[in-house]
């Protein structure tokens, strides 16, 4: 089945710092999802991603689905950032492959 | 904007007692999705649901697991004889159209 491997698999910043988390994918996908894990556990959907760019405030995402990978990037890092983002794809309806996140810790 | 809720956000339940997770799909939707998350670790799939039917299921989808969709509406998923590895947060989860899949708020089970 499709692997994906997410990197750094922990991040420490200092507040106002800018950060930039990798997904990489072993094969072509049709949906790509980047997801903050807030402290209640919830997961957050941030971006639906397939290809191409999307911005949202400080974040924004690329996936370039040729070279099979997509980056998270955070600019102006809140200590509200903190918690782990998953990456997670599919090849169709089918069922999301998740990576195993990346822990994000923003200082004061 | 629709969402999918889940209910309850927690439950403590005794090993070997029968445990229903309920879910409540965005409306038109036509794919449906557990998933799990054991603590520290990264989220599962469990088991889709196509028309009324299993579509897919992980080897974590054992004769312990069952889907319904009894009304329309709902989306379960009951445990029958619950173990302490059960313990976890579970996901649902549906799709319409395009292939983003819309996660509700999970369900924190704690099996003791």
């Amino acid at each position: 089945g499709i692997q994906v491997e997410q990197s750094p698999p922990d991040l420490i910043l200092q507040e106002g710092a800018n950060s930039t988390l990798r997904c990489n994918f072993s094969d072509s996908v049709n949906n790509l999802q980047w997801f903050h894990q807030n402290p209640w556990g919830q997961l957050i959907n941030l971006f639906y991603i397939p290809s191409g760019t999307k911005q949202n405030g400080r974040l924004s995402a690329t996936t370039v689905a040729t070279e099979r990978y997509s980056l998270l990037y955070i600019s102006s890092s809140q200590t509200t950032d903190s918690g782990v983002y998953f990456c997670a794809v599919t090849q169709g309806a089918q069922k999301l492959v998740f990576g195993q996140g990346t822990r994000l810790t923003i200082n004061p | 904007e629709p969402e999918v809720t889940q209910t309850p956000s927690h439950q403590v339940t005794q090993m070997g007692q029968e445990v229903i997770l309920r879910c409540v799909p965005i409306s038109n939707h036509l794919y449906f999705y557990w998933y799990r998350q054991i603590l520290g670790q990264k989220v599962e799939f469990l088991v889709s649901f196509y028309n009324n039917e299993i579509s897919e299921k992980s080897e974590i989808f054992d004769d312990q697991f069952s889907v319904e969709r009894p009304d329309g509406s709902n989306f379960t998923l009951k445990i029958r004889s619950t173990k302490l590895e059960d313990s976890a947060m579970y996901f649902c989860a549906s799709i319409y159209g395009t292939y983003e899949q819309y996660f509700g708020p999970g369900t924190r089970l704690t099996v003791t």
